[in-house]
């Protein structure tokens, strides 16, 4: 089967660091993507990741080990504008996207 | 680029009535459109792919008659809720691809919030 598996909550301080894990499985895999959505308004791409390794992208870096089903998104010098919900998402072999149910990003001062 | 608009962003209606949303891909050819649902702190669930000039593809559980999706440009595809009921109320979200990069990205749209009394 399918499935993809996210933190529901998380909270950081502004200026500092966080990372944003996701698990999943799958038997066909054509990539992970991140993708930020604020609320009431619809997701914006981040990032997408097809190989091993870091992809960096300003503030922003995802990181994907297939071996482990294991992404993670890292966010740096946090933003209060940066509270949002994070969803990673993963393109199977039929090229569909598998959600996972997002991760809230509460930035404290 | 790649800019993808959806209207109305908002609709409140009664129940038993149908609501049209349209989805429209301003600057590129959309050759693929998926529709997708999202209920309050949850995830986007797919409710159907629709390729231009065919019949969508609707994922298991989601009433072909009930949510109605036309794709009849490559740039414009419409869901139409019939009979709508307060269950239906949600966020609406599309999602357009041209089929020009490599892992098919999709572009969504602002969304469209439903509310059914």
């Amino acid at each position: 089967g399918q499935n993809i598996d996210q933190p529901t909550e998380m909270t950081a301080t502004e200026g500092a660091i966080v990372q944003i894990n996701c698990t999943y499985q799958t038997s066909g895999f054509n990539g992970l993507f991140w993708y930020q959505q604020h609320a009431g308004e619809a997701p914006t791409f981040l990032s997408y990741n097809v190989l091993d390794g870091l992809e960096e992208k300003g503030r922003f870096s995802s990181f994907l080990s297939r071996s482990k089903g294991y992404s993670y998104l890292l966010l740096k010098e946090l933003q209060m504008k940066d509270s949002a919900s994070y969803l990673c998402a993963f393109m199977d072999s039929n090229y569909q996207l598998i959600w996972g149910a997002g991760t809230k990003l509460i930035i404290k001062p | 680029g790649a800019v993808v608009s959806q209207h109305p962003s908002r609709v409140i209606c009664k129940s038993g009535t149908s609501v049209k949303i349209e989805c429209r891909s301003l600057d590129f050819q959309a050759t693929t459109m998926f529709w997708y649902r999202q209920f309050p702190k949850q995830s986007l669930m797919l409710m159907a792919t629709s390729n231009e000039g065919s019949k969508a593809t609707y994922e298991q559980g989601v009433e072909k008659d009930k949510f109605l999706i036309n794709h009849a440009s490559l740039t414009l595809s419409t869901l139409t809720v019939t009979s709508a009921h307060p269950e239906d109320s949600s966020f609406y979200i599309c999602s357009a691809s041209d089929g020009t990069s490599g892992y098919n990205e999709q572009f969504f749209g602002p969304g469209t919030r439903l509310t059914v009394l």
